[in-house]
């Protein structure tokens, strides 16, 4: 069955530190993969999207992603956070065998000023 | 602001009882997607519409039903409900199916 695991439910980092979110998706079909963060109180939105090319995706704030397919991974990452990227971040794939969209479990990211 | 809106924006009720979840989408969206979010279950991915119908179904119960109508607003009906309800129900819609999705603000719903 489709899956999108993040293996990271809690990160805890330092200004400036870097970061790198886990996630990897269980899917037999061409995949579509994203990445969305929701901050505080607010609702979800876009941080980066793949859908085929390069790889290695840049989004907004900095952000930037990997797709490994021999890995069915996703990885985000950004070199230098801040305290204004305490959020959630959630990873989602879609693919061509069906229409369902599928969201990893969420990663809470607490920036320490 | 994505350019979808949700009403209401909290809802509180008891047990057993029906509501109904409205959302608009972006102006030219033609699909409307359900999400409910709680701190156990994460974030849920419920139904889609497409222009009307039914495109895809998630995690949704049957005591919850919901439909896209011709001016492509969605309602979301959840009926029967119980405490394990409690959640916040977002709706997003997008262009086509694959395109990334634009969020509404959500509507809180408490059940006591």
């Amino acid at each position: 069955a489709q899956s999108v695991s993040q293996h990271n439910h809690h990160v805890i980092l330092s200004e400036a530190a870097s970061l790198e979110l886990g996630c990897n998706y269980s899917y037999g079909g061409t995949v579509n993969l994203f990445w969305y963060v929701q901050y505080p109180g607010q609702h979800l939105q876009l941080l980066l999207k793949y859908f085929s090319g390069d790889p290695l995706v840049k989004g907004i704030k900095g952000f930037e992603a990997e797709f490994i397919k021999s890995k069915f991974s996703f990885n985000l990452r950004k070199p230098s956070v801040q305290w204004s990227d305490t959020a959630e971040y959630f990873c989602a794939v879609t693919g061509d065998r069906d229409d369902k969209i599928i969201f990893g479990k969420g990663t809470r990211l607490h920036i320490l000023p | 602001d994505s350019g979808v809106t949700q009403t209401p924006k909290h809802l509180i009720t008891a047990t057993g009882q029906r509501v109904t979840l409205r959302c608009s989408p972006r102006s030219g969206d033609l699909s409307v997607y359900w999400y409910q979010q709680s701190l156990d279950q994460g974030l849920q991915f419920l139904i889609q519409y497409y222009n009307g119908e039914e495109r895809a179904k998630g995690n949704i119960l049957e005591r919850f039903s919901a439909q896209q109508f011709p001016d492509l607003h969605s309602e979301l009906n959840l009926s029967s409900l119980e405490l394990g309800d409690s959640a916040l129900y977002f709706c997003a819609s997008s262009e086509g199916t694959f395109n990334e999705q634009f969020f509404g603000p959500g509507t809180r719903l408490t059940v006591l």
